[in-house]
């Protein structure tokens, strides 16, 4: 079984300029999360999806910050400018739905993002 | 708001020792938690689910406990080997006002 596809891998950007991250879920996962993990912390969550719907978005920063899944399946998070601030590793994880509980997460190999 | 606590921050052991690792959550209403391991520079690997209504769950060498009440779960590596040194990151999950949320991580160096 194929895992959590993501991609780039590495982006190095200057400040105000914008970028884009891809993911691909496990097949047949309903729910996707994308995180954002800062050197020395825990992945804190942007944004989780309910096939194509938003469940929680409380922590992404909306101004500058946006996400989609269309169709349910692959999503695209994008900076729209970029801070300094915002270097980060971006991780993409999925996870199937029981009986609207949310079952084990998988994570992707997560994206690295540096802004200069 | 849930607040997530992972203590020591770090540790190294010599090898053939069994740990533990704990974990303390300030909001008992979750209906799961995860135990994870990160490599450097690599993504999170999913080690253990514990479910709300479980007390306690295995795989292999590893065996993770949880009590929902006290807003604790542990994390038992028997035999540590080098191969096991990683961080480890447990996450509880719940509904209503958060959803999930990691703690910071303990850093495990097991030494040959």
């Amino acid at each position: 079984e194929a895992g959590v596809a993501q991609s780039p891998r590495y982006k190095i950007i200057e400040k105000r300029q914008s970028v884009a991250f891809w993911c691909n879920p496990i097949s047949g996962h309903a729910t996707l999360y994308w995180y954002q993990q800062i050197l020395g912390q825990g992945p804190k969550l942007l944004i989780q999806f309910q096939n194509n719907g938003v469940v929680d978005d409380s922590q992404l920063p909306k101004d500058r910050f946006s996400a989609e899944r269309l169709k349910g399946v692959d999503s695209t998070l994008k900076i729209q400018p970029a801070k300094l601030e915002d270097s980060a590793v971006y991780l993409c994880a999925s996870s199937s739905t029981t009986l609207g509980a949310y079952n084990e997460q998988f994570f992707g190999p997560g994206t690295r993002l540096t802004v200069l | 708001k849930q607040e997530v606590t992972q203590i020591p921050a770090a540790l190294s052991v010599p090898e053939g020792e069994n740990l533990v690792l704990n974990c303390s959550f300030t909001d008992s209403a979750i209906y799961n938690l995860q135990w994870f391991r990160q490599d450097p520079g690599k993504g999170l690997t999913s080690l253990l689910l514990i479910q709300s209504s479980q007390r306690e769950q295995t795989s292999g060498r590893l065996n993770a406990s949880l009590d929902k009440s006290s807003g604790r779960s542990t994390l038992y590596i028997a035999a540590s080997q080098p191969g096991d040194s990683a961080t480890y990151l447990c996450a509880p999950s719940g509904t209503g006002g958060f959803k999930t949320i990691f703690g910071a991580g303990t850093r495990l160096f097991v030494k040959a």
